[in-house]
């Protein structure tokens, strides 16, 4: 079946504007999980939902940062007021359940370029 | 919270060659420990994970080993092969909730 699926691939913006990003799990899975990825590093834990719920949001970067999902499908990881920092690219994984530990499925991710 | 430590951050091993990376973690109630492999410009891909309750587990040329008084796990490649190089990934995660990862080992295997 499809795998995790991101829009867009690729995003320019100039800072100080607000962006989306979308990531679609694999059907039915209950967990999602956003990361972000600085250019050479390595995976920086943001925001995980099981179901609709978001039991911790204490990854977030900074309360320019929010998350939010619907259905338990498609979530939106939005970004206002961009900064240069914030230039990486963001990856979504979905797994099965995240109480119980399962595989996660990562999406191709979203290259962010603030300018 | 978690912290995942990985070591080395780059290993050149010639084909054929065994490679070891190894992680540490610093939550003792962490149970759950994924490996990734990341090519450059792709997405990581799991490639094996083993949950506290084991000591070690083996999938062909890989094998992982869980150490959890001392709170460390090792990646194990045999034979390696040149398709192995990649960026390598650490995890540890208390029951699949948040995750937390290790800062990738670039393993090159020279022909």
């Amino acid at each position: 079946g499809a795998g995790v699926s991101q829009s867009p691939s690729n995003k320019v913006t100039e800072k100080g504007k607000d962006v989306e990003l979308r990531c679609d799990p694999i059907s039915g899975h209950t967990a999602l999980y956003w990361y972000r990825q600085r250019l050479g590093q390595g995976l920086e834990f943001l925001i995980y939902f099981q179901g609709n719920s978001a039991p911790d949001k204490s990854g977030l970067p900074s309360d320019r940062f929010s998350a939010e999902r619907t259905g338990e499908s498609v979530s939106t990881l939005t970004i206002q007021r961009t900064q240069q920092e914030d230039s990486a690219v963001y990856l979504c994984a979905s797994s099965l359940d995240s109480r119980t530990g399962n595989e996660q499925f990562f999406g191709p991710g979203t290259r962010l370029t603030v300018l | 919270g978690e912290n995942v430590e990985q070591h080395p951050s780059t290993l050149s091993v010639q084909e054929g060659d065994s490679a070891v990376i190894k992680c540490t973690y610093s939550d003792s109630a962490s149970n759950y420990f994924p490996w990734y492999k990341q090519e450059l410009g792709k997405r990581p891909q799991l490639i094996i994970d083993i949950r506290s309750n084991v000591g070690e587990k083996k999938d062909q040329r890989i094998a992982v080993t869980l150490n959890k008084t001392a709170k460390h796990f090792s990646l194990h490649i045999t034979e390696t092969q040149p398709e192995d190089s990649a960026v390598y990934f650490c995890a540890a995660s208390i029951g699949g909730n948040q995750f937390y990862f290790g800062t990738g080992t670039s393993l090159t295997v020279i022909p």
